[in-house]
């Protein structure tokens, strides 16, 4: 079963600052790897798929990362209701897995 | 446009059966695999497992095997997370999600289980 790692579990950063959240598997998974937002324990929403393709309703200011092993979620100008849990999922095979989870505060 | 309805919460007692339902639209139901996807209060994502409504393929991670079962009707594009008796341990809220990368998901069913 391949595993990620995320990082770090929690942060907090001013709005306009740059975050970035980690993710490390523990074998190559090529880029099959997305990113989601979760607000308030509520919906889950896809932000980027296959490791870099922002999703069409995702705003420009987060972008994806990464290949192989190690991927970035990058958040680029951090915005109040940027505030939320961000997860990674790698679906290279079954089973799936999520990372643990990253909740980003902004001051 | 995708969309995944779930059945709404539910409160239950320790021994209970329970069924909950995720019901979805906007796409072809039968061809994308059902993912769920289990959150205990105040923690991460666990992949239970998925489906496959054309044949009814069901697939579980190892530490859910024998605890649910998946379920699919593809004529009403409905998809059902079952079990036969719950534990208190079970409390938590249950998510579907379209696809083997979970491109779409449910809004989720919390799943309350006290005595």
């Amino acid at each position: 079963e391949t595993t990620v790692t995320q990082s770090p579990m929690f942060l907090s950063a001013a709005p306009g600052h740059t975050v970035n959240i980690t993710c490390k598997a523990t074998e190559d998974i090529d880029d099959d790897l997305n990113w989601y937002q979760q607000k308030a324990g509520g919906l889950v929403v896809l932000l980027i798929r296959e490791a870099t393709t922002v999703v069409s309703a995702t705003p420009p200011r987060f972008r994806g990362s990464g290949h192989g092993f190690d991927f970035t979620l990058t958040i680029q100008p951090l915005q109040p209701e940027d505030a939320a849990d961000y997860f990674c999922l790698q679906h290279d095979g079954f089973p799936q897995t999520f990372g643990q989870g990253t909740r980003v505060e902004v001051k | 446009e995708v969309h995944l309805e779930q059945s709404g919460a539910e409160f239950k007692k320790p021994g209970e059966s329970l069924q909950i339902s995720c019901k979805g639209s906007g796409y072809n139901f039968a061809i994308y695999w059902i993912a769920w996807v289990r959150q205990m209060p105040g923690k991460g994502l666990e992949w239970m497992g998925i489906i496959y409504p054309d044949d009814s393929d069901a697939r579980y991670t190892p530490s859910f095997r024998g605890q649910v079962t998946f379920s699919v009707d593809k004529s009403v594009s409905t998809a059902y997370l079952q079990w036969t008796s719950l534990k208190v341990s079970d409390t938590a809220k249950y998510y579907c999600a379209r696809g083997l990368d979970a491109d779409s998901w449910g809004q989720g069913t919390p799943v309350i289980v006290s005595s």
